[in-house]
């Protein structure tokens, strides 16, 4: 069974609109980590969260780690077309994936 | 699904020693494959995107000539890690794109423990 539950698995909104995504794990998360793939391209690391209730931001996507240390969402203010892509979490249990959310920014 | 091999699972070698990784798509073809190197309780960092007969695209501070990488076929990339020392010693992951048939999606290999002693 899969270790690490992405949701939802695409996403389509309009510019300006904010966003959330969600990472769920079936074990106890000691670094959780969010990857950008733009299509086509390598992963491109965005940041990591090892502490329960732990938040961090990059530019304006901001992520955030549950007390309980098995979830992670990962918020987007204000989206971009530049956002478009696949947000992949990872576990600290590598190499473990969720499977993937395409986001599409609509202008 | 898709399926990316990698061979070989874990290695140890000596300093001083090269290495070599093969990255294989087993049932598509794929024209550009991505090598990642992950020390341990660390992200996933980008290496080096390879093409299919051309050179790699190495990411800012990897060394070309110390990473070998070798796309040689749309089936095959091997990464060869040169003179290998302990510094090197890391989780190294590919994934293989599969453009084909309107998909664009990346499947990932199940990874190479290498120990340089």
């Amino acid at each position: 069974s899969q270790e690490l539950e992405q949701s939802p698995q695409s996403l389509i909104v309009q510019e300006g609109k904010n966003l959330t995504i969600n990472c769920t794990s079936s074990k106890t998360l000691y670094g959780l980590y969010w990857y950008k793939q733009k299509y086509g391209e390598g992963l491109i690391f965005l940041m990591m969260l090892q502490k329960g209730g732990e938040e961090k931001s990059h530019e304006k996507i901001t992520a955030k780690l549950d007390e309980k240390k098995q979830q992670s969402s990962l918020h987007i203010t204000a989206s971009q077309p530049s956002h478009a892509g696949i947000y992949l979490c990872g576990a600290d249990y590598s190499p473990v994936f969720g499977k993937g959310t395409r986001l599409s920014v609509i202008a | 699904g898709a399926v990316v091999s990698q061979h070989p699972s874990r290695v140890i070698c000596k300093s001083g020693t090269s290495v070599k990784i093969e990255c294989r798509s087993l049932d598509f073809q794929a024209t550009t494959m991505f090598w990642y190197r992950q020390f341990p309780k660390q992200s996933l960092m980008l290496m080096a995107t390879s093409n299919e007969g051309s050179k790699a695209t190495y990411e800012q501070g990897v060394e070309k000539d110390k990473f070998l990488i070798n796309h040689a076929s749309l089936t095959l990339s091997t990464l060869t890690v040169t003179s290998a020392h302990p510094e090197d010693s890391s989780f190294y992951i590919c994934s293989a794109r599969d453009g084909q048939g309107g998909v664009d999606t990346q499947y990932f290999g199940p990874g190479t423990r290498l120990t340089v002693l």
